[in-house]
């Protein structure tokens, strides 16, 4: 039940790409297709932007984007903006049965 | 509009126990998978532990298994979580979530101080 890996910080400059990714294994994130991103403002409770790998809840905007390949699942921001500055977090149905969550990723926009 | 309040939380001593629970509303509670999810301040999120819509399958994170229960009463739309034997490092903000194939709604937590 080791967390899957993210980058520790992303950063983009408003209107930019950017992608997040979210590395694990076979067990989890490779197993099927229960992979999910949140998103969380400082002092906020975390928001769902992502589900079943690339599917958006709605009111979520389609500048959000989700993919996977393997054991590693992406979150891709288009057009970023001011309010897209928070911390990311995927999280992975596993094969014993239990969720892990990603270590967070921190995205700035410069 | 589907609602997840939380209570239950505070300051408890090491050793000892505490009861959270969560009222859903808004949404059909007893076809749904429940989540309990902890986030220390400042540091990630942790998944705690789910409970089948029926109640007949629990799951836990290693680090709690032994320790915390989790139940639901579908007829209260009410999840709970009984914590025994606290640790300090069991100090977070529980969140509980409506869980389909992962959380998909989050409460707004409840923050469980293990100090003595």
């Amino acid at each position: 039940q080791s967390a899957l890996t993210q980058p520790a910080s992303v950063s983009g400059s408003p209107g930019q790409s950017i992608t997040i990714s979210c590395a694990g294994s076979s067990s989890d994130v490779g197993f099927y297709k229960y992979v999910s991103w949140h998103q969380q403002h400082p002092g906020k409770a975390p928001k769902l932007m992502i589900y079943e790998v690339s599917n958006r809840p709605s009111g979520v905007s389609n500048r959000f984007s989700g993919s996977k390949s393997g054991n590693t699942a992406s979150l891709t921001i288009s057009g970023l903006q001011a309010d897209d500055e928070a911390d990311y977090y995927c999280c992975s149905h596993t094969s014993s049965g239990v969720y892990v969550f990603g270590t967070g990723t921190k995205v700035t926009v410069l | 509009e589907v609602q997840l309040v939380e209570s239950g939380g505070g300051l408890v001593q090491p050793g000892g126990s505490l009861r959270l629970s969560c009222a859903a509303s808004g949404f059909t509670f007893s076809r749904y998978w429940m989540s309990w999810v902890r986030q220390v301040p400042g540091k990630g999120l942790e998944w705690v532990a789910n409970i089948r819509e029926d109640g007949s399958n629990k799951y836990y994170v290693d680090s709690v298994k032994g320790r915390f229960t989790i139940s639901r009463d579908n007829a209260e739309n009410s999840l709970s979580l009984q914590m025994n034997s606290l640790r300090a490092e069991d100090t977070a903000l529980y969140y509980c979530a409506r869980d389909s194939g992962g959380p998909i709604n989050w409460g707004q937590g409840t923050l469980v101080t293990v100090s003595s």
